[in-house]
């Protein structure tokens, strides 16, 4: 069985500092984890993906994640937050192979001047 | 190259009547999804369609929503009648099928019909 954990459902920065948004999984099988942003009004769209290749897995727009499979997390971070990352973030679980996805509850960022 | 489509982009209708979403997927794109997510809810899978054939519909909620995809192309999503708790904003998504087997499932989705009944 698959799941997938958002840790928070709201995350407050200032422009410029660090993000952190927290997603822990779980799964039987080799998960494929995926981020995907959606600003308002907008579809999903994908920021990174990790496929068992890599680890530290970068991203679009400066985010990275990095694969922890003894924590099961594959928290989202970026070193300076900017006024355009405001939006809903989506952890997303899928097994290798497979199709069927699991999101998590998603993390709504908001960006303060 | 153009992304995943939906329309409308908004519905409003009372309970009772019919509604039928629609999605047009990335060209060359064998797998359709259909999401929903339900106020302040996670986004749920619906169903998978490879080509036209339903691979997998256990999200869908209920006897009530039929989803196709004939010719393999556009698919549309109808709520029959449409109830109250089905209010929500449904995603839809594509992937590709390779000949080589699928190693992750990178979707791309539409920007959602947010459907409201009253």
């Amino acid at each position: 069985a698959q799941s997938v954990t958002q840790l928070d459902s709201h995350v407050s920065v200032s422009e410029g500092t660090p993000v952190l948004l927290r997603c822990n999984y779980s799964s039987s099988y080799s998960p494929s984890l995926f981020w995907y942003v959606q600003h308002p009004n907008k579809g999903l769209q994908l920021l990174l993906k990790y496929t068992s290749a890599a680890t530290l897995v970068k991203g679009i727009n400066g985010f990275e994640a990095e694969f922890k499979k003894s924590e099961t997390s594959f928290h989202l971070t970026k070193p300076s937050a900017h006024m355009s990352d405001a939006a809903e973030y989506f952890c997303v679980v899928s097994v290798i192979g497979g199709f069927k996805t699991i999101f998590g509850a998603g993390t709504r960022l908001f960006v303060k001047a | 190259e153009a992304g995943v489509t939906q329309f409308p982009s908004h519905s409003v209708i009372e309970k009772g009547q019919t509604v039928t979403l629609r999605c047009d997927p990335i060209s060359g794109h064998d797998n359709l999804y259909w999401y929903r997510r339900v106020m302040g809810k996670e986004i749920k899978f619906l169903l998978h369609f490879v080509k036209e054939s339903k691979q997998d519909e256990s999200g869908m909620p209920n006897n009530r929503f039929l989803a196709e995809r004939t010719g393999g192309t556009y698919s549309t999503l109808k709520v029959q009648p449409a109830e109250l708790e089905d209010s929500g904003v449904y995603f839809c998504a594509s992937s590709e099928l390779s000949s080589s087997g699928v190693k992750y499932n990178e979707q791309f989705f539409g920007p959602g019909t947010r459907l409201t009944v009253l």
